[in-house]
């Protein structure tokens, strides 16, 4: 059984500072990583993508991927009150016949950025 | 335009009764899905549609049963409703066909609100 894991918070961080989340998965199968972001009451909203192993970064945003320890990871730099959020780490495995499981998500980390 | 839309946006309703939750995307997306999400805040997959077949089905009661009538919507009618299936409900889809950069990420709808009473 797939399995995705968070840390569920809430994790508090200054404002200005690095936000650091965190993320686990089971299925070495897994082929695609995603981090989304949840205000309360809100749709799921995509911040980063990540397929290969390494660092991608896209504004204040980095996502680290290692497969090999099947870990994955967001950094948010300069950490703004409007970050604060739950964040949802999510992994899909693709089927060989072309088809697609659907994401497979960790519960969530509550992030809480103090100004 | 809304990329994914869903209507209602809040359902509340009575236990045993049938009900459905409509949703279109105007992405031009191959693939779409329903997830719940409790009130725990999880959020689970329970089915996806690429090119009108179920590609997956989720443990989920067959009370559900999602109906596509074409590649831009995917609707979710549960019948006999229980007071467990009170949750959010999202409906997301995504673009599969090829490899490239943008494979398989996911676009959400704002979620329908189920209340069962």
């Amino acid at each position: 059984q797939k399995e995705v894991e968070q840390n569920s918070g809430p994790l508090s961080v200054p404002e200005g500072a690095i936000a650091s989340l965190n993320c686990t998965y089971s299925d070495r199968g897994s082929q695609s990583f995603f981090w989304y972001r949840q205000y309360s009451g809100k749709s799921p909203e995509l911040i980063m993508s990540i397929y290969s192993n390494g660092d991608k970064e896209d504004g204040r945003f980095t996502a680290q991927l290692n497969k090999a320890s099947q870990y994955v990871s967001l950094l948010i730099r300069d950490s703004q009150p409007s970050d604060s959020a739950t964040y949802l780490c999510a992994v899909n495995i693709f089927y060989s016949g072309g088809g697609a499981d659907g994401l497979t998500f960790g519960k969530g980390t509550h992030l809480i950025i103090q100004p | 335009d809304t990329a994914v839309s869903q209507t209602p946006k809040y359902l509340v309703t009575q236990m045993g009764n049938d009900k459905s939750i409509k949703c279109e995307q105007n992405l031009g997306h191959d693939t779409m899905y329903w997830y719940k999400q409790d009130s725990k805040k999880f959020l689970k997959i329970m089915f996806s549609y690429n090119n009108k077949e179920l590609i997956i089905n989720e443990t989920v009661p067959n009370r559900f049963s999602p109906k596509s009538p074409d590649k831009a919507h995917l609707n979710l009618h549960i019948n006999s409703l229980e007071l467990g299936d009170s949750a959010v409900y999202f409906c997301a889809s995504s673009h599969l066909a090829g490899a490239g950069p943008a494979k398989n990420i996911q676009y959400f709808g704002a979620g329908t609100r189920l209340s069962v009473l």
